[in-house]
This record gives structure tokens, C-alpha cells and sequence, in this order.
């Protein structure tokens, strides 16, 4: 069956700090991976995506990896700003399939100052 | 570009009516969807439509239709709602293959 998912389902950091959000995936055949940043209220805003052949993708002060032997990705912050606060949902696209997306449950994260 | 647009923001129904969520897009793309978010659960796939004039089903469509009007505009609709039915729903676009944008959602509550 294919799933997503992600942990922790919640997490509280300081501002300045680090943190890493995890996502494991079940999906195949893979096709490509995606963190979405949903901030209350709002829509998801992609982050970045990760294919196959990809390791590492940074944006900012974002970094995802992406493991594909172990189907595992992480998304790191670094340096946390308050504005980082928001859920944060990993999507995994399977290659076929009409209804090819899948979505974790995403991770809440609270940067308090 | 305004990208998804959605309306309304916030609609109370009470158990039985019937409403349309509107949605329109203006980056020319060829795929919508429409999904529902409920706490701790992912988003889930009520009904997309990979192109103008076709519409599928995807993992939750029981209580709800779907209208493909035109490319731009993809609307949802409740013709009985049901207090299951509170929720928050987003509507999205993508080209035929790639990233999906999101619209800022509609928050529906149902007496």
C-alpha cells in the first residue's frame, strides 16, 4: 500500500536553532518527492522537489535530502526564523497512476522567540 | 497573476443544503483538483480533473460533484451537506505534470 509518513507530528524550537522533519514513504514506483510549506490559514507553497537521482536540494535555509534506497527524505531548517512556523507536508508522486499523489500528514512546527 | 483563486472563504450550511465552491485559475494549466483537510489527516483527493471536459474521482467523492466550466474554472459541489462534510477545502492546479499550486482554501462548517 502506498503511504507517507511523517514524524514528529509536532515539534517546538527556539529561534536561531536547527531542527529536522522526517519523512518515510512507501510509493512505488517512485517518481518524486516534494516539501510543501502551509503556513495557518494559507494554502501549501512547495519548498523544493527531489527526484530519483537526487540527493541533496537547498533553498534558502531549507535543505531536503532524499534516500531512495531506504525510501526516507528529511527537510532541514537552519538558523530558525518565527516565520518558519507552519506545517510542513511531504507529497511523494508515484509514476503512474491518474491519482499518483500522496501525502503524509505533515509536521507542525511552533519557532517560539 | 492571482494563481487559485477561491470563493467563498468561509461558508455555515446547515445539514441538508446544498452549495458551490468556486475555483479559477489563470496560469493556463491543464490539470485541477479539489481536496478536503481535516485535523490529523493529509490532504485527501475528492475529484480532479486532468484536463478541460474529463473529471475523475479520486479517494473520498461520496456527497460531492464536480463541473469543469472551462480550463480556468473547476467548481465543487454539496447538493446535501452533512456535518462529515466540515472541512476545509482547497482547490489546485498543475500543468499535466508538475507542481501543484494551491488556492488559500474555503472553511465550511456544516450544523
Amino acid at each position: 500500500k502506498n503511504q507517507v509518513e511523517q514524524s514528529p507530528q509536532s515539534l517546538i524550537i527556539l529561534e536561531g536553532k536547527n531542527c529536522t522533519l522526517q519523512c518515510n514513504y512507501t510509493v512505488s514506483p517512485f517518481s518524486n518527492l516534494r516539501w510543501y510549506k502551509q503556513d495557518t490559514g494559507r494554502g501549501p507553497v512547495s519548498l523544493t522537489i527531489m527526484t530519483f537521482s537526487e540527493n541533496t536540494k537547498s533553498n534558502g535555509r531549507y535543505t531536503a535530502t532524499l534516500d531512495a534506497d531506504t525510501k526516507q527524505s528529511s527537510l532541514h531548517i537552519t538558523a530558525s526564523q518565527l516565520s518558519d512556523s507552519a506545517s510542513y507536508i511531504c507529497v511523494v508522486s508515484a509514476q503512474t497512476g491518474a491519482n499518483n499523489l500522496f501525502f503524509g500528514t505533515g509536521t507542525r512546527l511552533t519557532v517560539i522567540p | 497573476n492571482a494563481g487559485v483563486t477561491q470563493t467563498p472563504k468561509f461558508q455555515v450550511l446547515k445539514t441538508g443544503q446544498s452549495m458551490t465552491l468556486q475555483c479559477a485559475q489563470d496560469m493556463n494549466h491543464n490539470s485541477m483538483y479539489w481536496y478536503r483537510q481535516d485535523p490529523g489527516m493529509g490532504l485527501r483527493l475528492i475529484y480532479y480533473s486532468a484536463s478541460e471536459g474529463t473529471t475523475d474521482k479520486g479517494e473520498v467523492p461520496n456527497g460531492y460533484n464536480v463541473s469543469r466550466l472551462n480550463k480556468r474554472e473547476f467548481s465543487l459541489r454539496l447538493e446535501s451537506a452533512a456535518p462529515s462534510q466540515t472541512s476545509v477545502y482547497f482547490c489546485a492546479s498543475s500543468p499535466t505534470v508538475g507542481e501543484q499550486f494551491f488556492g488559500p482554501g474555503t472553511r465550511l462548517t456544516v450544523l
